[in-house]
This record gives structure tokens, C-alpha cells and sequence, in this order.
């Protein structure tokens, strides 16, 4: 099972930053968090990840709390073609598993 | 920017016979990775391959899966005898020198058995 929890969707106005949260309270001290979206089928397309900094890059920006069990993605102007499932992951950097569970994620949708 | 390429795009096929799946991975990479989408369903990880080996496999990786590194490009996934339940999005995805490097996605291959 996945590792994270997401709500299962999420509204935006045009413009506004969307805040996505995500629970992994189970996280462990050398598991990353990554942030993918899946606009339609497509394949999952990959934002943003961290351990335990805040991130930011040109698409989005990463908040992890200090007890790293929980984060939220921010885009900070949404636009229609922001629309997607956006799903959070939990994965180990050691010698474990690398492969990606993915939970359902959070269904955002950006209104004109 | 480089990126994974997956061919054909949709593929058709009658119960029974055997499909196999292209995957081009972006060219320095190392760790390979197929995944699967039933429609209206989670991705679900199936395989990952590293240094000619399968690394992990998940159940659904059956004996009527397999995969394969034919040449220095290409990754393919072999379906034997493909069921009306392996219709699926398959999705290719690659990661860098590293284990713990991100994994880029293709957009997938659509195999619909009929």
C-alpha cells in the first residue's frame, strides 16, 4: 500500500496558488518525497522532490514539515493546463525498494 | 531536454497471442522500470532491471511477463498469452546512475485485448 494520503480532489481558480497537501506519517529518516502529476493517461510527470528542505524549482514549490510527516506542493499561479491527478510518493534512497507505490492522489481541477 | 519514448502508441490484440512493448530510456540511464495503469485504476509498479537482471518484481509480474535489454537502447516488456485483464496503459521509466535518482516516465503504450 502506498505510504501517503492524499485528499481525492481539490478546486483552483485560474491564478490563484494551489496548495496540495499530502500525509506520510509513516515516512522513514532516508525516504524522499516526490510529486508527479498524470494529466489524462499520459504518462506520470515528474515536479519536485525533497527530503527535508523546502524545494522550489520553475515548476512548483515543496513544503515538508519539520517532523517530515506531512508536505504540500504549491503551484503558485495555476493555470487550465495544471489540471491533473497529482500524486505524492514516499521512496527510500538506501538499499531498499526504489520502486514508486502510487496511492490515487488528489484530483486537481482549475476553474476559469 | 531528453526523454523515455515508448512504442506503438495503442496497440490491439486478441486474447492469446503475445505483444511485446517498446521502450526507449533516456540514454545514460541505468535503472529501468515498467509500470501498469487498468483504466480508472492506481499506477501499479511491475518490474524494475538493472544491469541485465530483473532488481524486483511485483506479483502481477507473472510467468507470462518478461523483459528483456535486446540491444543498447531498447527495453522491452513480452507479454506471452495476453487475457482481457492485461488491457492497461504500460508505462516505461528510467533513472540515472543512481538507484535513488528520479524516474522519468514515458507516455505509455495502450494495449487493448480483445
Amino acid at each position: 500500500d502506498a505510504k501517503t494520503t492524499q485528499p481525492p480532489s481539490m478546486d483552483c481558480a485560474e491564478g490563484r496558488a494551489a496548495n496540495l497537501p499530502c500525509n506520510h506519517s509513516t515516512i522513514s529518516g532516508n525516504e524522499y518525497v516526490y510529486w508527479y502529476r498524470q494529466i489524462h493517461s499520459q504518462g506520470p510527470q515528474y515536479i519536485i522532490h525533497g527530503l527535508k528542505n523546502n524545494e522550489t524549482n520553475e515548476m512548483a514549490s515543496l513544503i515538508i514539515t519539520e517532523d517530515r510527516k506531512s508536505s504540500t506542493l504549491i503551484l503558485p499561479h495555476a493555470t487550465l493546463r495544471d489540471t491533473a491527478v497529482y500524486y505524492c510518493i514516499v521512496r527510500g534512497s538506501g538499499s531498499g525498494t526504489y520502486k514508486y507505490i502510487f496511492g490515487t492522489g488528489t484530483r486537481l481541477k482549475v476553474l476559469a | 531536454e531528453p526523454e523515455v519514448t515508448q512504442t506503438p502508441s495503442h496497440q490491439v490484440t486478441q486474447m492469446g497471442q503475445e505483444v511485446i512493448l517498446r521502450c526507449v530510456p533516456i540514454s545514460n540511464h541505468l535503472y529501468f522500470y515498467w509500470y501498469r495503469q487498468i483504466l480508472g485504476q492506481k499506477v501499479e509498479f511491475l518490474v524494475s532491471f538493472y544491469n541485465n537482471e530483473i532488481s524486483e518484481k511485483s506479483e502481477i509480474f507473472d510467468d507470462q511477463f518478461s523483459v528483456e535489454r535486446p540491444d543498447g537502447s531498447n527495453f522491452t516488456l513480452k507479454i506471452r498469452s495476453t487475457k482481457l485483464e492485461d488491457s492497461a496503459m504500460y508505462f516505461c521509466a528510467s533513472t540515472g546512475l543512481a538507484r535513488g535518482e528520479t524516474q522519468y516516465f514515458g507516455p505509455g503504450t495502450r494495449l487493448l485485448v480483445l
